[in-house]
């Protein structure tokens, strides 16, 4: 398997525009976690689906996020509209039981 | 809440000694408890788990952690370091009672080696 796949690897936008991060879990998996790092705030869980529900959504941080996973092989994190402190790592990860964590890459986000 | 806390920002050893890092948590039960190393780009990688049982577990790399009830610790260690052991390593906890959940990581661990 290849992996968590995340895209794109880099993204630069500028205030106010549209972000949309991808990920593709890995097969058979049926957990999904969005994680945000910085240096100040270190790693937060924005949100996690099991079986394609969202089941925890607190740590999404307002309106301007959201999160979908319309089928097992796909979620999306969007961003309307980016600004400057969106500016972070954004990473998926995904789990079939909950014992260990198999994360993507990262997409590094910087918001000009 | 739950919470982890790693008293650590930054620790450089020399390459060949030893090493600990340190590992708090704060849950109401005995919690899942893990550690992640981060290499510079990349995602983060498990090295190790506990759930239950012996107390002292051994994860990839040459890395083993113990289980401390009394003390709410997790400390990690390995007994000596290579210069490619030089990442950021993170302790995380999960709810035993819901798997599949989430985890919360402490801030994280700079490791420095020194030649």
């Amino acid at each position: 398997d290849a992996g968590v796949i995340q895209s794109p690897r880099h993204e630069v936008t500028e205030m106010g525009q549209e972000v949309t991060l991808r990920c593709k879990p890995i097969s058979g998996h049926n957990s999904l976690f969005w994680y945000r790092q910085t240096m100040m705030r270190g790693l937060e869980l924005l949100i996690y689906f099991n079986n394609n529900v969202p089941i925890d959504d607190s740590g999404m941080p307002e309106d301007r996020f959201s999160a979908k996973m319309p089928n097992a092989s796909f979620s999306t994190l969007k961003i309307q509209p980016s600004e400057p402190r969106d500016s972070a790592v954004y990473f998926c990860a995904s789990t079939d039981r909950g014992e260990k964590l198999f994360f993507g890459s990262g997409t590094q986000l910087s918001v000009l | 809440a739950q919470s982890v806390t790693q008293p650590d920002i930054h620790i450089t050893v020399s390459e060949g000694a030893s090493l600990e890092l340190r590992c708090n948590y704060s849950y109401g039960a005995t919690p899942y408890l893990f550690w992640y190393v981060q290499s510079p780009g990349q995602g983060l990688q498990l090295l190790l788990k506990y759930f239950s049982g012996d107390t002292l577990v051994q994860g990839i790399k040459g890395f083993e952690a113990e289980f401390k009830r009394s003390q709410s610790s997790f400390n990690l260690r390995k007994p000596s370091v290579h210069w490619s052991d030089a990442a950021e390593y993170f302790c995380a906890v999960g709810d035993p009672y819901n798997q599949g959940g989430k985890l919360i990581f402490g801030q994280g661990t700079e490791l420095s080696v020194k030649p």
